[in-house]
């Protein structure tokens, strides 16, 4: 049974480019969640999508947009990045939106 | 606003001993409440929950603890291994979004 998967696990961009970060959900799962963790921090929750919808968003700009496709994958992506961009970028999938989530191991990006 | 909070960053224990690990909330919608713990490399892994309608939710070693009046949870690990060394992340929810604290790290000296 394959959990979440995230790819890339490591990546470095500079100031002012562009950033996808992919995800795909554990097996059954329909909702994915995307994450920012800041080093020393939390994670901060970014959207969640469902039915490739978003349902809800958290505190982030525009420069943050997502999508889902039909299989339930998701993507992330990040415009005129900044350097505090630079976090560890979590996907969790979970059924519906009640219940616990199941995390990747993240994408951590580095912007320079 | 962080409206989950862990204010110990970090924890030591003796193996053997009881582990606890402290959340405190502000936000009296949450209805769910979850441990994550993570190693490092790795995303968080879900480790026990409880709703609003219980105080007190048990699974082997692990046990959390839900004063609502008090809008404050804990975690205990009775007893402590050196494999649970990690960071525990609370998270609350009351719906869709769920909100984290900054995690406390957790060494359980052998």
């Amino acid at each position: 049974d394959a959990g979440v998967t995230q790819s890339p696990t490591h990546l470095i961009k500079t100031r002012g480019q562009q950033v996808t970060l992919r995800c795909s959900p554990k097996s059954g799962h329909d909702t994915v969640s995307w994450y920012q963790q800041a080093l020393g921090q939390g994670p901060q929750f970014i959207f969640q999508y469902y039915e490739e919808e978003e349902r809800q968003r958290g505190n982030f700009p525009d420069r943050f947009s997502g999508h889902q496709f039909p299989n339930y994958s998701s993507e992330l992506n990040v415009n005129a990045l900044l350097l505090g961009d630079s976090a560890l970028y979590l996907c969790a999938s979970s059924l519906g939106n009640t219940g616990e989530l199941f995390f990747g191991e993240g994408s951590r990006l580095t912007v320079l | 606003d962080q409206q989950v909070k862990q204010n110990s960053p970090s924890l030591s224990v003796q193996e053997g001993r009881i582990s606890i690990l402290n959340c405190d909330y502000t936000n009296s919608m949450f209805d769910y409440f979850l441990w994550y713990k993570k190693y490092p490399a790795e995303g968080p892994t879900f480790l026990i929950s409880i709703s609003s309608i219980k105080d007190k939710n048990e699974d082997g070693r692990f046990t959390v603890f839900l004063n609502k009046s008090a809008k404050h949870l804990s975690l205990h690990i009775v007893p402590s291994q050196p494999g649970d060394s990690a960071v525990y992340f609370c998270a609350a929810s009351s719906g869709n979004q769920f909100y984290f604290g900054t995690g406390t790290s957790l060494t359980v000296i052998p």
